[in-house]
C-alpha cells in the first residue's frame, strides 16, 4: 500500500521569496516520487522525479526536491518565486507496476 | 513527439444520459491510465491498462463506468448512466512502463464533464 500527504492545501508567497511545498509519503516498497504541476485549464506537467539515484533532484523552472528516507519526505523548493509559478502542485508516489498515487494538491499563490 | 490526445475537451450532459471519452496515448507507451479529478481534489485512478489488459480497476464504479483499450493503443471510457457526482475532469495518461516502477506518466489535457 502507498499514500501521499501534502501538508498544506494552500501556500502563499511573495514574488522573489522562497517556495516550500511539503510532501510526506508512505510506501511498502522503495518508492519513486514525482512532483507534477497543473496550471489552470492545462494538463499535468512533470516537474521532477526521484528514482533511487541522487537524493537531491533538480527539475524544470528552478524547482528541486530532496528525498529524505528517515523523514519519509519529499519536499519541493524553489529559491525565488515567480508569478508564473502560481499553479496547483501534486506530489505522487509510485510502486513497481507503475501505479501512481496522488496527493490532494497544494495551491501556490504568488503575490507581487 | 506528439503528446497524449483526449477528446472531447468539454462535455455537458443531463443526469442519466451516457457519455464516452476517447484517449490516444503516446506511441509505444504500454501503460494507459484513466483518472478522475473532482474540483479541489487530487486525481483518483479509475483504471490502469498494461497493453490491452487491465492491471487495476479497483476504484472503477463498474455498475456505471466501463473502459476498454483497443488493440493496446487507443482507449475509451464510458459512463452510463451519468450521475451528478460524476462531474469532474477525466484525465488520460500514458507511460513506457519499464517494469520496475519510477516511469513518469504523460498526461493529456483532460475532458471536463458537467452533469446537470
Amino acid at each position: 500500500a502507498q499514500s501521499v500527504t501534502q501538508l498544506d492545501s494552500h501556500v502563499s508567497v511573495s514574488e522573489g521569496t522562497p517556495v516550500l511545498l511539503r510532501c510526506n509519503y508512505s510506501s511498502s516498497y522503495s518508492p519513486s516520487l514525482f512532483w507534477y504541476v497543473q496550471h489552470p485549464n492545462k494538463g499535468l506537467q512533470l516537474l521532477l522525479k526521484y528514482t533511487s539515484a541522487a537524493t537531491l533532484v533538480k527539475g524544470i523552472n528552478g524547482f528541486e526536491a530532496e528525498f529524505k528516507k528517515s523523514e519519509t519526505s519529499f519536499h519541493l523548493t524553489k529559491p525565488s518565486a515567480h508569478m508564473s509559478d502560481a499553479a496547483e502542485y501534486f506530489c505522487v508516489v509510485t510502486s513497481p507496476g507503475d501505479k501512481l498515487t496522488f496527493g490532494t494538491g497544494t495551491q501556490l499563490k504568488v503575490e507581487l | 513527439e506528439a503528446g497524449v490526445a483526449q477528446s472531447p475537451r468539454y462535455k455537458i450532459i443531463e443526469k442519466r444520459q451516457s457519455v464516452a471519452f476517447w484517449c490516444n496515448p503516446i506511441s509505444g507507451h504500454a501503460t494507459l491510465y484513466w483518472y478522475q479529478q473532482i474540483l479541489g481534489q487530487g486525481p483518483k485512478l479509475l483504471i490502469q491498462f498494461q497493453n490491452n489488459g487491465v492491471v487495476d480497476d479497483s476504484q472503477l464504479p463498474k455498475d456505471r463506468f466501463s473502459a476498454e483499450r483497443l488493440k493496446g493503443v487507443d482507449s475509451t471510457l464510458k459512463i452510463q448512466p451519468a450521475k451528478l457526482e460524476d462531474s469532474a475532469v477525466y484525465l488520460c495518461a500514458s507511460s513506457l512502463n519499464t517494469g520496475g516502477g519510477g516511469t513518469e506518466a504523460f498526461f493529456g489535457q483532460g475532458t471536463r464533464l458537467t452533469v446537470v
